[in-house]
């Protein structure tokens, strides 16, 4: 059974750094692209970055292009997101999202979730 | 950017009668590389992360109801759901992943009339 366990979410002053962490199980991880999408509370599906099954190549919107790094690690199943320059538009949650496609690549639909974790981004 | 546009954004439906969303992309979507259409369609329930229902903007994902489908192609995408039940009343999401930023629509509410 695929699972995505995001942590790391919680309260920030803006201008501040988080990183965020995805433990994933129940795949083989480094054959798939990860992404991360964001959502503000009451608001649409933003996607916001993804990284290669092999961590080769990674891509961001650009709303946070410059300030967010994606990265994976695949001897430990985890996906990160870290964030800087925090902003309150950047509050959301943030959802760990699964590649559909088992090529490595990053155009893809997203076939898993995990149930997100919230930031906060508020003096 | 390719700009996803739902319409509508509300919908009401009876209980057993059909719903059409659609959604229109400001560029092509389709790649003539492999004729594949970058395009997906999700459902979102309060509370929970989306659930993708349809990919390839016609490949229904495994155990998703055969009453969901999806059509379209190039800018013109539909999802249709053919005989509307209560658990499907909530939000549906279109995507494209054909070129980053890989963006969704505004969102369309489906209710019950």
């Amino acid at each position: 059974e695929v699972q995505l366990l995001e942590s790391g979410g919680g309260l920030v002053e803006p201008g501040g750094s988080l990183r965020l962490s995805c433990a994933a199980s129940g795949f083989m991880f480094s054959t798939f692209a990860m992404n991360w999408v964001r959502q503000a509370p009451g608001k649409g599906l933003e996607w916001v970055s993804c990284i290669t099954g092999n961590a080769g190549r990674t891509f961001y919107a650009d709303a946070v292009k410059g300030r967010f790094t994606i990265s994976r690690d695949n001897s430990r199943n985890t996906l990160y997101l870290q964030m800087s320059s925090l902003r309150a538009e950047d509050t959301a949650f943030y959802y760990c999202a699964k590649a559909d496609v088992n090529v490595g690549s990053c155009p893809s639909s997203v076939d898993y979730w995990g149930q997100g974790t919230l930031v906060t981004v508020s003096s | 950017d390719i700009v996803m546009t739902q319409s509508p954004d509300s919908l009401a439906v009876s209980l057993g009668e059909r719903a059409t969303i659609n959604c229109k992309s400001s560029q092509s979507v389709l790649a003539s590389s492999n004729n594949k259409n970058y395009f997906a369609w999700y459902q979102q329930k309060p509370g929970q992360p989306p659930k993708l229902l349809i990919s390839w903007a016609s490949t229904r994902e495994s155990g998703v109801p055969d009453r969901f489908s999806g059509s379209g192609s190039g800018t013109d995408f539909t999802l249709t759901i053919s005989s509307l039940q209560a658990e499907d009343v909530t939000v549906y999401y279109c995507q494209q992943y054909y070129s980053v930023p890989y963006t969704f629509g505004q969102g369309t509410k489906l209710e019950i009339k």
